[in-house]
């Protein structure tokens, strides 16, 4: 079955630091995946998404994340982390062959201190 | 642009009480889904329309759920009882078409059944 996991409830990060949050997803096939970001009464905004190709793919707002088939992993990564990026991130995975729609993880909550 | 609206924003009704969601989703987007997401976890499908017909409705809860896409552009959710369990936020998304196409998504609407 897919499934799509963020090991990391939640992460606190120092403003200007580097941040990554971890994803990992169980697939049977070339999977698509995602980044979105929840802000409080916000509703989700795509960051990035990963198709097919460049395993480094580009997102807005200085957002990157890496495809890395060998540990099922995407991975979303910023090197400067503004107060503004304080949020909730999903990653998400599909929608597959069979026609089901995304399947997002728990999500990771992001805190920036100052 | 517009983006997918929704309405209203917030509601609190008594338990064994009817409600009703409304979404417009953006124009010339022919799939519609709608999502649940409970409290610390990511949106579940509830169900997807490909332009007003329900193509995937396998987890709407089908005893008190009900949902509608007339002439295949907005769309409202109903829940008839609610229940304590079903406080939580139902989002709406559209994307042009089904597969890669990104999804993006309403700010959502907050159910609290008191």
């Amino acid at each position: 079955a897919q499934s799509v996991t963020q090991p990391d409830i939640h992460i606190t990060v120092s403003e200007g630091a580097s941040l990554e949050l971890r994803c990992n997803y169980s697939y049977g096939a070339t999977p698509y995946l995602f980044w979105y970001v929840q802000s409080p009464g916000q509703g989700l905004q795509l960051l990035l998404k990963y198709f097919s190709g460049d395993t480094l793919v580009q997102g807005i707002k200085g957002f990157e994340a890496e495809f890395k088939r060998s540990q099922s992993s995407f991975n979303l990564r910023k090197p400067s982390v503004h107060w503004s990026d304080a949020a909730e991130y999903f990653c998400a995975v599909g929608p597959n062959q069979a026609g089901t729609a995304l399947i997002f993880g728990k999500g990771t909550t992001l805190s920036v201190s100052s | 642009e517009a983006g997918v609206v929704q309405s209203p924003r917030y509601k609190i009704i008594e338990k064994k009480q009817p409600v009703a969601f409304w979404c417009n989703p953006i124009s010339g987007h022919n799939t519609l889904y709608w999502y649940l997401q409970n409290l610390g976890q990511g949106p579940e499908l509830l169900i997807r329309y490909e332009n007003e017909e329900a193509v995937d409705d396998s987890q709407l809860p089908k005893d008190r759920f009900s949902a509608e896409r007339l002439k295949g552009v907005d769309s409202t959710l109903k829940i008839q009882p609610a229940e304590l369990g079903d406080s939580a936020v139902y989002l709406c998304a559209s994307s042009l078409g089904f597969g890669t196409d990104t999804q993006y998504f309403g700010p959502g609407t907050r159910l609290t059944v008191l």
